[in-house]
């Protein structure tokens, strides 16, 4: 079946330091979501990218997919503590099934 | 966007006892979803809850262990049966809606139910 991983599993930077996490799918996707779930929550929808080669930002936020839609990244800026948590792409494949990546935890130290 | 409401919030169970978790959408939802979070993990689909017929389980979850009820568009039960330390776990309700202008479907999750087994 689809298996979509993500590296790094873990990630700790300095408060201003980037961050990017990559995610990657076994197979081609027809589209590509990102979730954030913070410590004790519930994962929150952030961006779906849908075109090869996509690029969208949202503030300090950017998130790209790859031209042969398996592969997705998202680079955050100058990171903040508000930022901590856990970040879960998600890839859309045959049948429309939403399969989730395995996570990237981010903690921010100031 | 749909607000889920999901109880229990916790709880601690004992081996073997069943448990059922409620989750309550304040609008009519077509897309109705239970998934798995086990600690520190990512989430595992386990069944999608269909309104009016028999859930539709992902390979690994059977109806036995994970009974599932979607009575109407609004509410739907999934029960965890005779449980193990394994079932330890948090359970996430979540329903599929359409945002923005392109209509992309996108997931809105429940604050999830955390289960401890003794």
């Amino acid at each position: 079946g689809q298996q979509v991983m993500q590296i790094p599993q873990y990630q700790h930077v300095q408060e201003g330091e980037d961050f990017t996490t990559y995610c990657n799918s076994s197979t081609t996707l027809s589209n590509i979501q990102w979730y954030k779930q913070r410590p004790g929550g519930h994962p929150v929808f952030l961006i779906q990218l849908v075109k090869s080669g996509e690029v969208k930002k949202q503030k300090r936020l950017t998130f790209q997919f790859g031209e042969a839609k398996k592969n997705s990244s998202l680079h955050i800026t100058a990171t903040q503590t508000t930022d901590v948590g856990t970040y879960f792409c998600a890839g859309r494949g045959g049948g429309n099934k939403l399969t989730f990546g395995t996570g990237t935890q981010l903690k921010v130290e100031l | 966007s749909a607000v889920i409401s999901q109880k229990p919030s916790r709880d601690i169970c004992q081996r073997g006892t069943s448990l059922t978790i409620q989750c309550q959408v304040d609008s009519q939802v077509t897309m109705m979803f239970w998934y798995r979070q086990q600690p520190g993990q990512s989430l595992t689909l386990i069944a999608t809850a269909n309104q009016g017929s028999e859930a539709t389980y992902e390979s690994g979850f059977v109806i036995d262990k994970f009974p599932i009820s979607r009575p109407n568009l609004t509410f739907s039960t999934l029960t965890v049966s005779n449980m193990s330390p394994e079932d330890s776990s948090i359970y996430l309700c979540s329903v599929g809606v359409f945002r923005g202008r392109r209509g992309a479907n996108v997931l809105t999750f429940g604050a999830g139910s955390r289960l401890t087994v003794l």
